[in-house]
């Protein structure tokens, strides 16, 4: 089992969605990072959580530390926000080294 | 722009070659870690430098190595190239070990 779970895999949906992606994770982390993976290959930094929410503009990451899973969502979706979402944790006894989950590639349609 | 600077974009090279990548971290980030992405793949932790000095290893093949200049850019040397090498290698940076890390936007190396 990998260490770093994303769900969904594939996601497609329609303009204007609410976007759901997840996280989980089993290993004590020091915090989770997700970023954003462009058609082109570069990669955004989105998000660093360690505990509770944070929004940015249309996109809403949350983090729930005891459950060990992270969400997130992408309010009225465009076609522009189609990527490919990559959950990553920074574990504690891993030399800050980041654990990466295999990624969400979400295709949003007009 | 994430302030991570690589070079060069693309690279194109010979089985049985050597190439260097080169990464300029953002202004006052002392840590920089490179990543490889084959084709369809996630990214693979290959080391990370911290102020000059080696701190972690990852899945890096022998052929290749790395280091950080005192003036922090680093790069990352491939040699005896094969097929099998080329695929997007990412360079990213952060203040510490422990803070939020920025991306370049990766060097694509094809080797034919």
């Amino acid at each position: 089992k990998n260490e770093v779970e994303q769900s969904p895999q594939n996601l497609t949906a329609q303009e204007g969605e609410f976007i759901t992606i997840n996280c989980s994770y089993s290993v004590g982390i020091s915090a989770l990072h997700w970023l954003q993976q462009h058609p082109g290959g570069g990669i955004v930094s989105l998000f660093m959580l360690s505990s509770g929410k944070k929004k940015h503009g249309r996109l809403i990451a949350t983090i729930n530390i005891q459950e060990k899973h992270s969400s997130l969502h992408i309010t009225a979706s465009h076609p522009r926000d189609s990527a490919v979402y990559i959950c990553a944790v920074r574990g504690m006894d891993s030399n800050y080294q980041l654990i990466w989950g295999a990624g969400t590639k979400l295709i949003i349609k007009p | 722009d994430s302030g991570v600077t690589q070079t060069p974009k693309h690279l194109i090279t010979a089985t049985g070659q050597r190439v260097t990548l080169r990464c300029s971290p953002r202004s006052g980030d002392l840590s920089v870690y490179w990543y490889q992405q084959s084709l369809d793949q996630g990214l693979q932790f290959l080391i990370q430098y911290y102020n000059g000095e080696e701190r972690a290893k990852g899945n890096i093949l022998e052929r290749f190595s790395a280091q950080q200049f005192p003036d922090l850019h680093s790069e990352l040397n491939l040699s005896s190239l094969e097929l099998g090498d080329s695929a997007l290698y990412f360079c990213a940076s952060s203040v510490t070990q422990n803070t939020e890390a920025f991306f370049g936007q990766g060097t694509r190396l094809t080797v034919v």
